[in-house]
């Protein structure tokens, strides 16, 4: 149980267009999801948390405009990335909130985004 | 500003052989603590976490850490290495009171030797 998918598991994309990934709970509900970056070799950087029904709060240093967060249901986050340019080009990582004898996240595999 | 630093970037050990990857985190009070494993291809996997009690935690995969408060230490520890544990290793915390936002650690890369 307690599966998390991330739609596509990659893309490449020319820089201007806008890229939409998707972050699914397959077994179970999540009003929290939350959405990382990750620079090769790197760590885990927060971005926002995508709260079911209202709007995403994001990290500081992240442009909200430039990745919209929509967390449409309680099985469904998107994030998108809008205008993307070469810098964009990162691993995206999702993880769902749930309570199971205390605080656990479950992690999609992953997104990897390369904007030529 | 809260931290959790990792000190090995690289640990290289035999297969057989115990390991002990270290984590320190930087936190006023005593944050929830975590342990992830990254494998090519594949999400972040929890392999423990503690939030209160017993500071030594049992695992998946025969993994353990201990949590020393006065160390403000979270060590991971397995006493017998397989090839496969050969992967990321992610110490993580959540000190923000349960917000679930979790600070990660920069990661040890674990290489396992036949």
């Amino acid at each position: 149980g307690a599966v998390v998918s991330q739609h596509p598991s990659w893309v490449i994309c020319k820089s201007g267009t806008s890229v939409k990934i998707e972050c699914r709970s397959l077994d179970f509900q999540a009003t929290t999801m939350f959405w990382y970056r990750q620079f090769p070799k790197q760590s885990l950087m927060l971005m926002a948390t995508s709260n079911e029904g209202s709007k995403a709060t994001y990290e500081q240093g992240v442009e909200k405009d430039k990745f919209l967060i929509n967390h449409a249901s309680l099985t469904l986050s998107t994030l998108t990335v809008t205008s993307a340019h070469p810098e964009d080009s990162s691993f995206y990582i999702c993880s769902a909130r749930v309570w199971k004898g205390g605080e656990t996240q479950y992690f999609g595999p992953g997104t990897r985004l390369l904007v030529l | 500003a809260q931290s959790v630093t990792q000190p090995d970037i690289h640990i290289t050990v035999s297969e057989g052989a115990s390991l002990e990857l270290r984590c320190n985190y930087s936190y006023g009070a005593t944050p929830y603590l975590f342990w992830y494993v990254q494998s090519p291809g594949q999400g972040l996997q929890l392999l423990l976490k503690y939030f209160s009690g017993d500071t030594l935690v049992q695992g998946i995969k025969g993994f353990e850490a201990e949590f020393k408060r006065s160390q403000s230490s979270f060590n991971l520890r397995k006493p017998s290495v397989h090839w496969s544990d050969a992967a990321e290793y992610f110490c993580a915390c959540d000190g923000s009171g349960n917000t679930g936002k979790l600070i990660f650690g920069q990661g040890t890369t674990l290489q396992v030797k036949p």
